[in-house]
């Protein structure tokens, strides 16, 4: 079955530190992953998916097709990275939009 | 970025009646747009495609005679909870892809039914 876990509810860190937000999946084709986020009282927004390589804000998502992991990482967390991060993949065949989410990780960084 | 639109975003209906939700795209023109559904402390539960001019494809499990789903223009898809009972009560998310920048996928601000 296609499915997404984010194993942590809640990841609380200092200012400064590292951060990786985890995220699994299970899918029998090529996957398309993404990484959305959702600031407080705002809407979900697309923070980065993983055919473009590219780095958002600090944030980079390699693709272990071996662990079949998309983790999110940032190296030095920022107050304002504070959000509900949710790990997203592309269930239909290519990039059909029909997105299978994660339950969410909250993201706390502290001062 | 591109905008998309709800209408409304809280509503209250009484058990039995029929609501309706817009979901705008502002400023682009999406041929698909995405109905997700969201239940409290948990995630987005993808409901349906809706397709300009064409059916909408739901998901399994998904009512398509409950959930109706109608994408009359290229800027415009509505859902309409019928007959809604209190387990409808849930907040609902629309999403658009934009063509013009590679197929992303713009969410709205949900819309909050509660169902009396």
């Amino acid at each position: 079955a296609q499915r997404v876990t984010q194993p942590e509810k809640l990841l609380s860190v200092f200012k400064g530190a590292p951060v990786e937000l985890k995220c699994n999946y299970s899918y029998s084709g090529s996957p398309e992953l993404f990484w959305y986020v959702q600031y407080s009282r705002q809407r979900l927004q697309l923070l980065l998916r993983h055919i473009s390589r590219e780095s958002i804000k600090g944030f980079t998502a390699d693709l272990n097709k071996g662990e079949t992991s998309f983790h999110l990482k940032k190296p030095f967390a920022q107050e304002e990275d504070s959000a509900m991060y949710y790990c997203a993949l592309d269930h239909g065949s290519g990039n059909t939009g029909k997105l299978i989410f994660g339950q969410g990780t909250t993201l706390q960084v502290k001062p | 970025g591109a905008v998309v639109s709800q209408h409304p975003s809280r509503v209250i209906c009484k058990s039995g009646t029929s609501v309706k939700i817009e979901c705008r795209s502002l400023d682009f023109q999406a041929t698909t747009m995405f109905w997700y559904r969201q239940f409290p402390k948990k995630s987005l539960m993808l409901m349906a495609t809706s397709n300009e001019g064409s059916k909408a494809t739901y998901e399994q499990g998904v009512e398509k005679d409950k959930f109706l789903i109608n994408h009359a223009s290229l800027t415009l898809s509505t859902l309409t909870v019928t007959s809604a009972h209190p387990e409808d009560s849930s907040f609902y998310i629309c999403s658009a892809r934009d063509p013009g920048t590679r197929y992303e996928q713009y969410f709205g601000p949900g819309t909050r039914l509660t169902v009396t």
